[in-house]
């Protein structure tokens, strides 16, 4: 079984709303990511989590929060967000993500954000 | 710099005939390759990669990808296209441990 699940599919916030995005996969995997897609944009990465810690944040705003509570859920906690901030947000997970270049990462159906 | 580049943003062929969908990398080392595809609304999908080996690759839904190194190129094709592959596909380079850099996207229209 490759899958990881995303909820919510859809998600409408005001710039003032505090929302949750959750991911989960139960592939014993023990990397999991948070991209942002824009439309018809390849995903970008904001957030790796390996072993339950942060490893890598690509300069992400301090307005998105990772949180990864244990090895099988990761969420993104959102706060005063902007416009600009719609998108796609996928989730992905893969062995490790520790020196494992072969390793391929498994995405899920991604949130769809709005941002009003 | 390690990236990958689509040169085409848009693919169209009938039914029934081969499809190719290009690729090509920018890699200092051995390159580790992805394709996925996506689906409208839906997250990406693995199809296949190369990590060494055969120059030839195999991988879901009858796809397959050919590895040249001379070329730098990584091309994904299939013998006899479906309407239903119709949709937006990636290639992507492993880049470091964790990070993966996508290509901007190639849509496929497969023609009934």
């Amino acid at each position: 079984d490759t899958e990881v699940t995303q909820t919510p599919k859809h998600l409408v916030m005001g710039m003032t709303n505090k929302k949750s995005l959750k991911c989960e996969q139960h592939m014993g995997h023990r990397a999991m990511y948070w991209y942002k897609q824009k439309a018809k944009k390849p995903p970008e990465l904001m957030f790796v989590y390996s072993y339950e810690k942060l490893s890598i944040n690509e300069s992400v705003p301090s307005r998105f929060s990772p949180e990864c509570p244990n090895s099988s859920l990761l969420n993104l906690h959102l706060h005063a967000l902007q416009p600009e901030d719609s998108a796609l947000y996928l989730c992905a997970s893969s062995q490790d993500g520790k020196g494992r270049y072969q390793e391929t990462q498994y995405f899920g159906p991604g949130t769809r954000l709005l941002v009003l | 710099a390690q990236s990958v580049a689509q040169p085409e943003d848009q693919v169209n062929v009938a039914e029934g005939n081969p499809l190719t969908v290009k690729c090509t990398y920018s890699v200092s080392g051995n390159p580790y390759l992805f394709w996925y595809v996506q689906y409208p609304n839906r997250g990406l999908q693995f199809l296949l990669k190369y990590i060494t080996g055969d120059n030839l690759v195999k991988g879901s839904y009858g796809f397959e990808a050919e590895f040249n190194k001379s070329q730098t190129s990584f091309h994904l094709k299939k013998p006899s296209a479906l309407v239903s592959d119709s949709a937006l596909y990636f290639c992507a380079v492993r880049i470091n441990n964790n990070d993966m850099r996508f290509g901007a996207g190639t849509r496929l229209t497969v023609k009934p």
